[in-house]
């Protein structure tokens, strides 16, 4: 089945550093990566959308400066929260999408002290 | 905009037994595809069965099938034969036709009672 690896799976932080989290596929090629943030007891939130070669789209509400995608493979994106707050603290996943399913990775909790 | 509801915050049911979890969305697209995903505690996102809107049939896997009523926008999932496993936040989920990330409903938490 299409693996997605996340890395790294826990991390925690200053306030005022960047913190940068990748996401692979691992098994297959995906040129259209998601990624969402998840705060505690609520639903998944769509953050962007990250394509390979090209710059990556965000929803509204999303600070393009503050979270920087690059997806310069077709089988890595990465995710750098930059002068990351205590409010940024959230679990970060990613999914890679192969065949109009998507394809989670186990999620990255983030922790800005 | 898509949206999606999912109106049980939390369902139990009894080991063995039959549960079904609904969801409605709605949406002015007419090729869509559907999703339940499950996120036990460890937060894994697993998908759980897919339906694309374009097949009448209902989806099945295994103990989990779906019932995909297009017309009245209603994508509920049966759970036969409940186990202990299949407890776990459950997620009705779309995504359109385009190269969108999808829309997720607030969740279903689901309990086993032994």
């Amino acid at each position: 089945g299409a693996v997605v690896s996340q890395h790294p799976s826990r991390v925690i932080c200053k306030s005022g550093t960047s913190v940068k989290i990748e996401c692979r596929s691992l098994d297959f090629q995906a040129t259209t990566m998601f990624w969402y943030r998840q705060f505690p007891k609520q639903s998944l939130m769509l953050m962007a959308t990250s394509n390979e070669g090209s710059k990556a789209t965000y929803e509204q509400g999303v600070e393009k400066d503050k979270f920087l995608i690059n997806h310069a493979s077709l089988t890595l994106s990465t995710l750098t929260v930059t002068s990351a707050h205590p409010e940024d603290s959230s679990f970060y996943i990613c999914s890679a999408s192969g065949s109009e399913t998507q394809y989670f990775g186990p999620g990255t909790r983030l922790l800005v002290l | 905009a898509q949206t999606v509801t999912q109106s049980q915050p939390e369902m139990s049911v009894q080991e063995a037994e039959t549960v079904t979890l609904s969801c409605t969305y709605d949406t002015s697209e007419s090729d869509y595809y559907l999703f339940w995903y499950k996120q036990p505690p460890s937060r894994q996102m697993i998908l759980v069965i897919r339906q694309e809107a374009y097949k009448q049939q209902n989806a099945t896997e295994n103990r989990f099938s779906v019932n995909f009523q297009k017309a009245a926008k209603s994508f509920s999932l049966k759970i036969s034969d409940s186990q202990l496993g299949d407890a776990a936040m459950y997620f009705c989920a779309y995504l359109g036709g385009g190269a969108d990330g999808l829309t997720f409903g607030k969740g279903t938490h689901l309990i086993i009672q032994p």
